[in-house]
């Protein structure tokens, strides 16, 4: 069974940085892409990030470049995105999602249930 | 960036009822768009990749269409599990976008 168990959210100051974790099992980790999705509250789903399974691609959102990264360690089955320089509007659930295929494109077939971030002063 | 918009907003329906629910791309996405479901305080789930095929473990009463800038999401019978919010998405380009979404709600 397919897990994804994300962790690492919380409360912090505008400007801050956090580093969200995402535990995965039962799948090949290391063989497909994987992304981080966020939903603010009360709001729809906005695409953050993917890597690929090999680590050597990774791709962002505007809103996000040049302050969040993205990295995985297929020893440990973990994904991550670190991220600095918060902003208010970065509050939101973050969900890590599995991608369904090596080739498939952005199609998640498999979320976590998310990790709340909130920025705020 | 592609832009996806969905309609209707909240669509208000009895169990048993058919549902379709509308999303329009900005620009062509050919046939590279998914449909998710969303219950509260839940992730969401792959219901529909490719326009129209069906992910593992979705009844044959969710159907998706279409190609190139408009789709439907039809549910042909709604059930109490149903009512949730819908969302597509595309995957033809960078970066993948959502529709605002649609809540289909008991009427």
């Amino acid at each position: 069974e397919v897990q994804l168990v994300e962790s690492g959210g919380g409360l912090v100051q505008p400007g801050g940085s956090l580093r969200l974790s995402c535990a995965a099992s039962g799948f090949t980790f290391s063989t497909y892409p994987m992304g981080w999705v966020r939903q603010a509250p009360g709001k729809g789903l906005e695409w953050v990030s993917t890597i690929s399974g090999s680590t050597t691609k990774t791709y962002y959102a505007d809103s996000v470049k040049g302050r969040f990264t993205i990295s995985r360690d297929n020893s440990k089955n973990t994904l991550y995105l670190q991220m600095n320089s918060l902003r208010a509007e970065d509050t939101a659930l973050y969900y890590c999602a599995k991608y369904f295929s090596v080739n498939s494109g952005s199609i998640f077939d498999y979320w976590g249930q998310g990790t709340l971030v909130t920025v705020s002063s | 960036e592609i832009v996806l918009t969905q309609s209707p907003a909240t669509l208000s329906l009895s169990p048993g009822e058919r549902a379709t629910l509308s999303c329009r791309a900005s620009q062509s996405v050919s046939s590279q768009l998914a449909w998710y479901q969303q219950k509260p305080g839940q992730a969401p789930r792959l219901l529909i990749y490719d326009a129209s095929n069906r992910a593992a473990g979705i009844p044959a009463r969710l159907s998706g269409s279409g190609s190139g800038t408009d789709f439907t999401l039809t549910i042909s019978s709604l059930e109490p599990e149903d009512f949730a919010v819908y969302y597509c998405q595309q995957r033809i380009s960078w970066p993948p976008t959502f529709g605002g979404g649609t809540k289909v709600e008991i009427k």
